[in-house]
C-alpha cells in the first residue's frame, strides 16, 4: 500500500527565505507526483505535476524535483512571501489505480 | 468557466439522516472523484467515475453512494449519516478517464458535521 509522508508538518520562516518542503513515498511505481496548495477553508490548487519520467518541474519561484528510485520529492520555494502561507500537499498517482494518494501536508507560515 | 462547484458549503446533519452533496464541472472532464479530508489523515478517495454511467469504489466507500448520469454532475449520497462521516468533502475532476498526466481540479469543499 502506497504511503506518502511529508516533513516537516509545519514550518515558520521570515519573508525572503528560500525553503524546501519534503515528500517521500513508499512505492516507487508511480505515474506522476503532484504538489498542491491549500488555503484555509478552501479547495486545493495544483502547483506542479512531475511525470515519472521527469526529474523536475519549474513554475515561477517554485521548483519541484522527483527521485523516483529513492521515493522522494522536494518543493523548493525561492524568496518566500507572506502570500505563500498555506498548506502544501504532495500526492502520487500509482500504477493500477485511479487515485491520488496524499500526504498530510506541510503548513507554511511566512512572516513579514 | 466556473470550474468545479460544490453545494452546500456547510451542512449539519443528525445521525441517521440522509443527504446528497452536489458536484458539477463545466470543463467537459471525463474523470470525477470524491475525497474526504480528515485531520492527520490526508485526503482519501471515496468514489470515482471515468465517464458518464461508470463509477467505482475508492479507498473508503462504505456509507456513500454515487451515480454519474451526465458528464457534468457527480453527486455523493450519504445513506444514513454517522458521526464518523464528519469531514470536509472535496470533489475533483480531470480531463481524461485514463491514468494520465492530467492535473486534477478541486472544488471548494463541503464541510459536513454529523451530530
Amino acid at each position: 500500500k502506497q504511503e506518502v509522508t511529508q516533513i516537516p508538518a509545519a514550518l515558520s520562516v521570515p519573508e525572503g527565505e528560500n525553503l524546501v518542503l519534503n515528500c517521500s513515498f513508499t512505492d516507487s511505481a508511480i505515474y506522476n507526483l503532484q504538489w498542491f496548495r491549500q488555503d484555509p477553508g478552501k479547495g486545493l490548487t495544483s502547483l506542479l505535476l512531475i511525470q515519472s519520467s521527469q526529474r523536475e518541474q519549474t513554475s515561477g519561484r517554485l521548483n519541484a524535483s522527483l527521485d523516483k528510485s529513492s521515493g522522494r520529492s522536494t518543493l523548493y520555494i525561492a524568496a518566500s512571501q507572506p502570500g505563500d502561507s498555506a498548506t502544501y500537499l504532495c500526492a502520487v498517482v500509482g500504477t493500477g489505480f485511479q487515485k491520488l494518494v496524499f500526504g498530510t501536508g506541510t503548513r507554511l507560515l511566512v512572516s513579514p | 468557466n466556473a470550474g468545479v462547484t460544490q453545494t452546500p458549503k456547510f451542512q449539519v446533519l443528525k445521525t441517521g439522516q440522509s443527504m446528497t452533496l452536489q458536484c458539477a464541472q463545466d470543463m467537459n472532464h471525463e474523470y470525477m472523484s470524491w475525497y474526504r479530508q480528515d485531520p492527520g489523515m490526508g485526503l482519501r478517495l471515496i468514489h470515482y467515475s471515468v465517464g458518464a454511467g461508470i463509477t467505482d469504489q475508492g479507498e473508503v466507500p462504505n456509507g456513500y453512494n454515487v451515480s454519474r448520469s451526465t458528464t457534468e454532475d457527480f453527486p455523493l449520497r450519504l445513506l444514513s449519516a454517522a458521526p464518523s462521516q464528519t469531514s470536509v468533502y472535496f470533489c475533483a475532476s480531470r480531463p481524461t478517464g485514463l491514468i494520465s498526466t492530467d492535473t486534477q481540479y478541486f472544488g471548494p469543499g463541503t464541510r459536513l458535521t454529523v451530530l
